[in-house]
């Protein structure tokens, strides 16, 4: 069965700029959690959707959003975007519970300039 | 929150000597689980362990979870340089939808 796709790979932008980020997680997969990936803090966990809802959410500032789709799709966006927000965005679904373990996608590796 | 203090940050291993990566965390965990990420790549789910004093062998991967639930380690007998790579050990805080990853080890094997 088909992985988790997270779409772009590889995306730049501007200071300033917005960006938005997509992720299919696997098939009948309904939990989808986006992590920040950089050298200095390692992977931080940003939220977590379940049905459409957001279920809990990690200390990043407002400008990082996101939402589900009925269909499990997951988008997050970053507004404003600034240099420190450079990084390796992952998403990660799971059935319901994480407890079976996660799948991650390949990740969109955001660099602002 | 949960929090994990995962050690080494970094080992250097010669091809066929033993790795082992420690997690520790100051609280009871429910259970954990462990990824390994590969240069350039990205986590990929090894194990979940949940009984407390639990073994669990992978080949030459040995998980273990401390009889107080408080600490686990990942050790590989005799590395290849196909186990290059960063190992999480991740755990959850406040329900199972928050999954919160270690600093991470990450392994250099030199043939």
């Amino acid at each position: 069965k088909a992985g988790v796709t997270q779409t772009p790979r590889y995306l730049i932008k501007t200071r300033g700029q917005q960006v938005t980020l997509s992720c299919s997680p696997i098939s009948g997969h309904r939990s989808v959690s986006w992590y920040q990936q950089t050298p200095g803090q390692g992977l931080q966990f940003l939220f977590e959707y379940f049905s459409e809802t957001q279920r809990n959410k990690g200390n990043f500032p407002g400008r990082f959003s996101g939402r589900q789709f009925s269909n499990s799709r997951s988008e997050m966006n970053v507004s404003t975007l600034e240099l420190g927000d450079s990084a390796l965005y992952l998403c990660a679904s799971s059935l319901g519970r994480g407890d079976g373990g996660y799948t991650f996608g390949s990740g969109t590796r955001l660099t602002v300039v | 929150g949960q929090q994990v203090m995962q050690i080494p940050q970094y080992q250097h291993v010669q091809e066929g000597e033993d790795f082992t990566t420690y997690c520790n965390s100051s609280t009871t965990l429910s259970n954990i689980q462990w990824y390994k990420q590969r240069p350039g790549g990205h986590p990929v789910f090894l194990i979940q362990l949940v009984k407390s004093g639990e073994v669990k062998k992978q080949k030459r991967l040995t998980f273990q979870f401390g009889e107080a639930k408080k600490n686990s380690s990942l050790h590989i007998t005799a590395t290849q340089t196909t186990d290059v790579g960063t190992y999480f050990c991740a755990v959850f805080s406040g329900g199972y939808n928050k999954l919160i990853f270690g600093a991470g080890t990450r392994l250099a094997v030199h043939p």
